[in-house]
């Protein structure tokens, strides 16, 4: 079957690094999406990896390794604001997105 | 990016009633739209895919029959909840794609069903 695992929670400290895992089991693969959610709130993307190897977009970045099935979000000088879930969804043969159950991150000060 | 629009963003009905949900995409042709159900603190769970001018595709255990979908024009789906209860009560989030099944997709802001 199709599956998505990501951690249920994640606590960080505000100015530091943290690292949100992902793992997949899809019918095929069409890439690797990330998501933030803020609570009461749609999810906005944030990232796609398709190929092999770390993308970076300010201060965060995404990470894919096909052959493991595997994925992560870094997040750099984390704020206060990037208190939210991050969701992680791959793209099966069809394009049709499976998603994570997120995982909810919280940022102390 | 593209810009999704979902009206409304609150609702509250009474049980027994009907409610429509629309979502637009207003800056480009979306051929397929897609409908999710978010409980509190769980994922989002696609209800179906509504495809402009045919029949929308259900996921298994969605009924049909009581979340009525129209994709009448390549900018605009319709979700009705019809004979709305108290279980019904959820976050719908539609979300579509600019493009080709490998780009990324927007969302609407989310519609808050209070059903009393």
């Amino acid at each position: 079957g199709q599956n998505i695992d990501q951690p249920t929670e994640m606590t960080a400290t505000e100015g530091a690094i943290v690292q949100i895992n992902c793992t997949y089991q899809t019918s095929g693969f069409n890439g690797l999406f990330w998501y933030q959610q803020h609570a009461g709130e749609a999810p906005t993307f944030l990232s796609y990896n398709v190929l092999d190897g770390l993308e970076e977009k300010g201060r965060f970045s995404s990470f894919l390794s096909r052959s493991k099935g595997y994925s992560y979000l870094l997040l750099k000088e984390l704020q206060m604001k990037d208190s939210a879930s991050y969701l992680c969804a791959a793209a099966d043969s069809n394009y049709q997105l499976i998603w994570g159950a997120g995982t909810k991150l919280i940022i102390k000060p | 990016g593209a810009v999704v629009s979902q009206h409304p963003s609150r609702v509250i009905c009474k049980s027994g009633t009907s409610v429509k949900i629309e979502c637009r995409s207003l800056d480009f042709q979306a051929t397929t739209m897609f409908w999710y159900r978010q409980f509190p603190k769980q994922s989002l769970m696609l209800m179906a895919t509504s495809n402009e001018g045919s029949k929308a595709t259900y996921e298994q255990g969605v009924e049909k029959d009581k979340f009525l979908i129209n994709h009448a024009s390549l900018t605009l789906s319709t979700l009705t909840v019809t004979s709305a209860h108290p279980e019904d009560s959820s976050f719908y989030i539609c979300s579509a794609r600019d493009g080709g099944g490998h780009t990324e997709a927007f969302f609407g802001q989310g519609t808050r069903l209070t059903v009393v």
